[in-house]
């Protein structure tokens, strides 16, 4: 079954500190990967992709086919980045849906 | 560009009711996806419209429809609204050839008593 696991529900981190929130998949097809993000009072917005392969705002995401990963990292966590973040698959090949893990919500303390 | 905009963005309705929430793409897109989020989860795909059809639909019941307009506005109706429907109801919008990068709107959030 498809599926896309982010097993913390918080994390909390000092600025300055490096992040990594976790993500897993279980998907046999080709997937693609997304990370998307919501800011407070804001929507949920595109963060990055893996196939773009870009930095944004500092964080990359590397995918890990051997693992089945796909964790979002950053080496020095801003306040400004105290969001909510979920990881998100989509089938390559065939598939129009992206499926959303849980998300993790980040909390980057002063 | 207002972005994608939704319809009403807050609604009660009562069990067995009938609801309409309506959406507005981002200028330039012409697919439509609907998006049910419950409390503490992400979101899950309810079904996609391109080209005034339903092009993938997720594991919802029919009670779920839908409708895309020649102007690419959306409709999601719910029949005989269960408690469990509560949550809301994001629409996301992109473009035929980029379905992985979405656009979403600030949802509807339904409550069902």
């Amino acid at each position: 079954a498809q599926r896309v696991t982010q097993p913390e529900k918080l994390l909390s981190v000092f600025k300055g500190a490096p992040v990594e929130l976790k993500c897993n998949y279980s998907y046999s097809g080709s997937p693609e990967l997304f990370w998307y993000v919501q800011y407070s009072r804001q929507r949920l917005q595109l963060l990055l992709r893996h196939i773009s392969r870009e930095s944004i705002k500092g964080f990359t995401a590397d995918l890990n086919k051997g693992e089945t990963s796909f964790h979002l990292k950053k080496p020095f966590a801003q306040e400004e980045d105290s969001a909510m973040y979920y990881c998100a698959l989509s089938d390559m090949d065939s598939s129009y849906k992206l499926i959303f893990g849980s998300g993790t919500r980040l909390l980057v303390r002063p | 560009d207002a972005g994608v905009t939704q319809s009403p963005t807050h609604l009660i309705k009562t069990r067995g009711q009938q609801v309409t929430l309506r959406c507005s793409p981002k200028s330039g897109h012409d697919t439509v996806s609907w998006y049910q989020q419950a409390l503490g989860q992400g979101p899950q795909f309810i079904f996609q419209y391109y080209e005034e059809e339903e092009r993938q639909r997720g594991n919802f019941p029919d009670r779920f429809s839908g409708h895309q307009f020649p102007n690419y506005s959306s409709e999601l109706n719910v029949n005989a609204l269960l408690l469990g429907d509560s949550a809301l109801y994001l629409c996301a919008s992109s473009f035929s050839r980029n379905t992985g990068e979405l656009f979403f709107g600030e949802g509807s959030r339904l409550t069902v008593l």
